[in-house]
């Protein structure tokens, strides 16, 4: 089973425009990961978010995450082609689930240029 | 050079072929994580090693086995090869559970 489901499963903008993808799981989490994953290649940690956390950013990424209603979303801001690419979210619970990362089916981001 | 790194890259094979994935890691971690992706889906979770000592299965396991040879070492096995395995294989390492994992190349394997 998935505990991450992402939305929307493709976004398609032009270069310079903003991204934002949502993700939103079942279980509560210890945190929250994004990757990015450029077609058949490994994955890419982008930002951790842990649980007691609220906003992060790193360079033009923004991610937001709201426990409450156990979603989070990441804001690529001033997109590029080279942006082109899946995203996954990752969550990482605690009990039987601690260590393990379970991902959502991604978000498939084309930016044209 | 590349801190996790698969062999091979890219393997095909007939039903009912052993097939073994190798994984070596130069971060000096001590969990890894063997993962399979099929195609529009996530990532799912064969088997994780928290340390040499400790295996333990995921969340598909059924038909693969792994060994942990040393720390920087963690083998994926297929005992007997069937078509619905055919996917794209990652290995992952990370340096304690809660922080982020760093992914290998991937293995391309494709069961005839």
């Amino acid at each position: 089973s998935q505990q991450g489901e992402e939305d929307p499963q493709a976004l398609s903008i032009q270069e310079g425009e903003n991204a934002t993808m949502n993700c939103s799981y079942k279980t509560s989490i210890n945190n929250l990961q994004w990757y990015r994953q450029n077609s058949g290649r490994g994955l890419v940690h982008l930002i951790l978010i842990r649980s007691n956390e609220r906003e992060k950013h790193s360079g033009r990424l923004r991610v937001t995450l709201d426990t409450s209603k156990k979603s989070s979303s990441l804001l690529i801001t001033a997109s590029r082609a080279a942006d082109t690419a899946s995203y996954f979210c990752a969550t990482e619970s605690g009990g039987t689930s601690y260590g393990k990362l379970t991902f959502g089916q991604g978000t498939i981001l084309t930016v044209h240029p | 050079d590349a801190d996790v790194t698969q062999t091979p890259r890219n393997r095909i094979t007939k039903t009912g072929k052993r097939i073994m994935l190798e994984c070596s890691q130069t971060k000096g971690h001590d969990r890894m994580y063997w993962y399979r992706q099929d195609p529009g889906l996530g990532l799912r979770l064969i088997y994780y090693s928290f340390d040499v000592k400790d295996i333990n299965k995921g969340e598909i396991s059924d038909g693969y086995s792994v060994s942990r040879q040393a720390q920087a070492k963690f083998s994926l096995s297929l005992e007997s090869a069937i078509p619905n395995q055919t996917a794209l294989y990652f290995c992952a390492t990370s340096e304690a559970f809660g922080n982020e994992q760093f992914f290998g190349p991937g293995t391309r394997l494709t069961v005839l």
